[in-house]
């Protein structure tokens, strides 16, 4: 069975400070990736997505840059964090395109940003 | 772009009632795939139902919804609400089976009441 992991759980950040999110996806091979943002009473914001390592496609642009480095990792960051970039994130992988829609999402990880 | 519209932030209801949860969309694809997601208190968003066909009803766990593409909607729906149906509910679009791009709406909370 498939598994995905988040990291870390919940971080607490100092505007101006880097971030470093991950995502491990386990028991699938070659997933599709993605990474969705959720402000406080929000909906869900898609933020990138990525179809193969080394591949990252950017859906909007909020000062925030992303990486798969491996097949089954999926790192979100920036060097400089904003107030702005408080809330939930979280990653979810799906089989491949032809079942596009069908996320199947993490624990998430809760930022705040002071 | 493509959009997800659900008007209701918070449904209120009495344990026992019919639910009816609405989303309407836009999308210039005509082989959009919606999806209901629900996420519950300290759980990750998971996939409740889906539907590409028009004017076919889908079912899953009790919940049911049909999607209508003359009128661009696929309201969500529950013959009897139960206490534990309380939760988050996203409607979400992806506009062609060949895009990495989900669009959320901005969730329906759902509140049942014994």
């Amino acid at each position: 069975a498939q598994t995905i992991h988040q990291w870390p759980v919940a971080e607490i950040k100092a505007v101006g400070s880097p971030l470093s999110l991950g995502c491990t996806i386990k028991g699938k091979s070659s997933p599709n990736l993605y990474w969705y943002w959720q402000a406080t009473g929000g909906t869900l914001q898609q933020l990138f997505y990525s179809i193969t390592v080394g591949q990252v496609e950017s859906v909007v642009q909020l000062n925030l840059s992303a990486s798969r480095p491996k097949d089954d990792q999926f790192i979100l960051s920036t060097e400089k964090l904003l107030l702005s970039h408080s809330g939930f994130y979280l990653c979810a992988w799906s089989l491949d395109w032809t079942n596009t829609g069908q996320l199947y999402f993490g624990e998430g990880s809760k930022l705040t940003v002071l | 772009g493509d959009s997800v519209t659900q008007k209701e932030g918070l449904v209120t209801l009495t344990e026992g009632l019919p639910v009816m949860l609405n989303c309407t969309y836009q999308t210039i694809y005509s082989n959009a795939f919606l999806f209901w997601y629900v996420h519950y208190l300290n759980e990750s968003p998971r996939l409740l139902l889906k539907s590409s066909t028009d004017n076919k009803r889908t079912e899953h766990q009790g919940f049911h919804a049909t999607l209508h593409k003359s009128s661009s909607s696929f309201h969500l729906q529950k013959s009897s609400a139960q206490l534990s149906d309380s939760a988050l509910y996203y409607c979400a679009l992806s506009g062609s089976s060949n895009t990495n791009k989900v669009v959320f709406g901005t969730g329906t909370r759902l509140q049942v009441l014994p």
